[in-house]
């Protein structure tokens, strides 16, 4: 059973427009959540994180939002570009857990100029 | 430096073979995991070493066999691997929970 998802494989966007990338999860005590990118043949990239006792958090042109009652995450990218296109990974890590990670599968971003 | 290094880069080996993956850091973090990453797959935990001792062995077949000689180092010995367990296997670190894992690049491995 899937404990993080990302229902989207694909997503294509037009250079300057918003990505918004979405994650699932079913885990009620993960208590912390995490955007990796990564490039083929590299490994995954950090991008952001969001603690459960927050809603929102921003780094430049990268949002992440929280929605604890619906167990549900984004990562917003404003404005895309061409080298925003990768595979995003959303993580989740639980305080009873330790320091592990769950997956997602991924979702595959292309930002067409 | 913030990186993790891992080595080698791509790696081919006979299933009669024995050979080792290499990941090193310097950043004094503490906790080092081995992941397996198959082609649209998310990464899947193998091994954890938290303070230079085995802490998770996420049920991996003995034919991997980790190895944490300090705590800037961990190895993954390789021995009688099935073509199945050819993937991108990455190192990562951590210094604590909550604050993003730095991964390596991965050693793309086959086994033919």
């Amino acid at each position: 059973d899937q404990q993080v998802k990302q229902n989207s494989p694909s997503l294509s966007v037009q250079e300057g427009r918003i990505s918004i990338l979405n994650c699932d999860y079913t885990n009620s005590m993960f208590d912390y959540f995490l955007w990796y990118k990564k490039y083929p043949a590299e490994g995954p990239t950090f991008l952001i994180s969001i603690s459960s006792i927050k809603d929102k958090n921003e780094d430049g042109r990268f949002t992440v939002f929280l929605n604890k009652s619906a167990k549900h995450l984004s990562l917003h990218i404003v404005p895309s570009q061409p080298g925003d296109s990768a595979v995003y990974f959303c993580a989740a890590s639980a305080r009873n857990a330790g320091n592990m990670l769950t997956f997602g599968g991924g979702t595959r971003l292309m930002v067409k100029p | 430096d913030t990186e993790v290094t891992q080595t080698p880069k791509h790696l081919v080996m006979g299933m009669t073979n024995k050979k080792s993956l290499k990941c090193e850091q310097h950043m004094g973090h503490r906790a080092m995991y081995w992941y397996k990453q198959k082609a649209k797959k998310p990464p899947e935990l193998m091994f954890v070493y938290s303070y230079e001792k085995l802490s998770i062995n996420e049920s991996v077949p003995s034919r991997f066999s980790p190895e944490c000689p300090n705590s800037s180092l961990l190895n993954l010995h390789l021995h009688a691997l099935q073509p199945e367990d050819s993937a991108l296997y990455l190192c990562a670190s951590s210094q604590e929970r909550g604050y993003g894992y730095t991964f390596g690049s991965g050693t793309r491995l086959t086994v033919v």
